[in-house]
């Protein structure tokens, strides 16, 4: 595609329940990540892949948060057990190749409201 | 541990004047340095890229420059207008954890009529 996509770009949903973000690349990055950023903070990190497997999930604050990219492209954010705290933007972005000059694109993000 | 800083947290300049924004970091050793812009409820925007070897890169009126061993980046916005109303943030990409962009938390910007 020619951005990142995610959706839905809003969710509401009560504690307790269990949610799924989705993310669609830009068409050919092999690095995908996840990031959480709360009102008037910078991005948080979370978990990056590349291709399929999870580099890096050093991020992900709890057991109830997951991560997959099955085919090395979509990837779905999974957060089980929803706490009020959990209410925050899920930014995704993507990039291709592996060096210094590696920039990285971002959706637009999915604002998680736990009432 | 890497830190990335931004100061001012806000700004609001008159129409016409240039912005300056600093972002500072604790850890030079960094591949590359990127600026974002963030309109409000909106995803990140990607304005600029600097690689670790670079002084600085210049896209329309808009200039980076980076001084590594300092630990500090600044972008410069020329001749501002009411549309440049958005908050920015610098990103580095560390050398220890590639995939592992660190953030500053940025400066929200605000140009009067």
């Amino acid at each position: 595609g020619a951005g990142v996509s995610q959706t839905p770009s809003n969710k509401v949903t009560e504690k307790g329940k269990y949610v799924e973000l989705r993310c669609d690349p830009i068409s050919g990055h092999t690095a995908l990540y996840w990031y959480r950023q709360s009102l008037g903070q910078g991005p948080e990190f979370l978990i990056y892949f590349q291709g399929t497997g999870a580099a890096d999930d050093s991020g992900l604050p709890n057991d109830r948060f997951f991560a997959v990219r099955p085919e090395g492209s979509v990837s779905t954010l999974k957060i089980q057990r929803t706490e009020r705290g959990d209410s925050a933007v899920y930014l995704c972005a993507s990039s291709l190749g592996t060096g210094g000059n590696t920039e990285a694109f971002f959706g637009q993000g999915t604002r998680l409201t736990v009432v | 541990k890497q830190e990335v800083t931004q100061i001012p947290a806000a700004l609001s300049v008159p129409e016409g004047e240039n912005l300056v924004l600093n972002c500072s970091f604790t850890d030079s050793a960094i591949y590359n340095l990127q600026w974002f812009r963030q309109d409000p409820g909106k995803g990140l925007t990607s304005l600029l890229l600097i690689q670790s070897s670079q002084r600085e890169q210049t896209s329309g009126r808009l200039n980076a420059s980076l001084d590594k061993s300092s630990g500090r980046s600044t972008l410069y916005i020329a001749a501002s207008q009411p549309g440049d109303s958005a908050t920015y943030l610098c990103a580095v990409r560390p050398r220890d954890s590639w995939g592992k962009l660190q953030f500053g938390a940025g400066t929200q910007v605000v140009v009067t009529p």
